[in-house]
């Protein structure tokens, strides 16, 4: 079965700083897709970026990066230059693609950045 | 905006009561999917509909049903209602029902609080 795991309940980091989120998984599945989710205070879930398990480049969106370790199970996503927005609730989830699309999400991990 | 429309925003009802929750998927997407956002169970998948048939149930109660139509948008009905059913719920809606790289857009989401 399909296991996602964030270890950090919570992150701080400074304005300008780099922060990695890290998310491992567990699947038997040969080919699914990794995604990263924001969640903000006011509730609505924001797709970041994707990784497809055959992708060969680290998926990169602007100032995150996922930094995608296949042998190590691990999908973490780097944000360069944070920014005060970027105060979130941040999810891993994963999809396996050789069924139906559903996601299975990590607990999330709290960034609090800070000026 | 996700172009993904879900309402209520906000839902205050009793126990043992019946609500709808409803979603719109954004223009072109066939596949809606239902999660479920709760303290203690996190973001957990329900079910799945692609082109007006369920493709995929997850952990829904039998006290919960769901439908999409022939316009595509879809209903989520939660009866008989309970203090643990309180949660945020989302839609969420992709091009496809197989996987294959096509990622969820999901609404602002419906927050339920059953009193």
């Amino acid at each position: 079965a399909q296991k996602i795991t964030q270890t950090q309940p919570g992150m701080f980091v400074q304005e300008k700083e780099a922060v990695t989120l890290d998310c491992t998984y567990d699947t038997s599945d040969q080919s699914y897709g990794l995604f990263w989710y924001k969640q903000p205070s006011s509730g609505e879930m924001i797709f970041l970026i994707y990784q497809g398990s055959y992708d060969e480049q680290n998926a990169t969106e602007g100032r995150y990066s996922l930094n995608f370790q296949k042998a190590r199970k691990s999908a973490n996503l780097v944000i360069s230059a944070s920014q005060l927005g970027d105060s979130a609730m941040y999810f891993c989830a994963m999809r396996e693609n050789t069924g139906f699309q559903k996601l299975v999400f990590g607990t999330g991990t709290r960034l609090l950045v800070s000026p | 905006d996700s172009g993904v429309t879900q309402t209520p925003k906000h839902l205050i009802t009793a126990t043992g009561q019946r609500v709808t929750l409803r979603c719109s998927p954004r223009s072109g997407d066939l596949s809606v999917y239902w999660y479920q956002q709760s303290l203690d169970q996190g973001l957990q998948f329900l079910i799945q509909y692609y082109n007006g048939e369920e493709r995929a149930k997850g952990n829904i109660l039998e006290r919960f049903s769901a439908q999409q139509f022939p316009d595509l948008h879809s209903e989520l009905n939660l009866s008989s209602l309970e203090l643990g059913d309180s949660a945020l719920y989302f839609c969420a809606s992709s091009v496809a029902w197989l996987a294959g790289g096509n990622e969820q857009f999901f609404g602002p989401g419906t927050r339920l609080t059953v009193l």
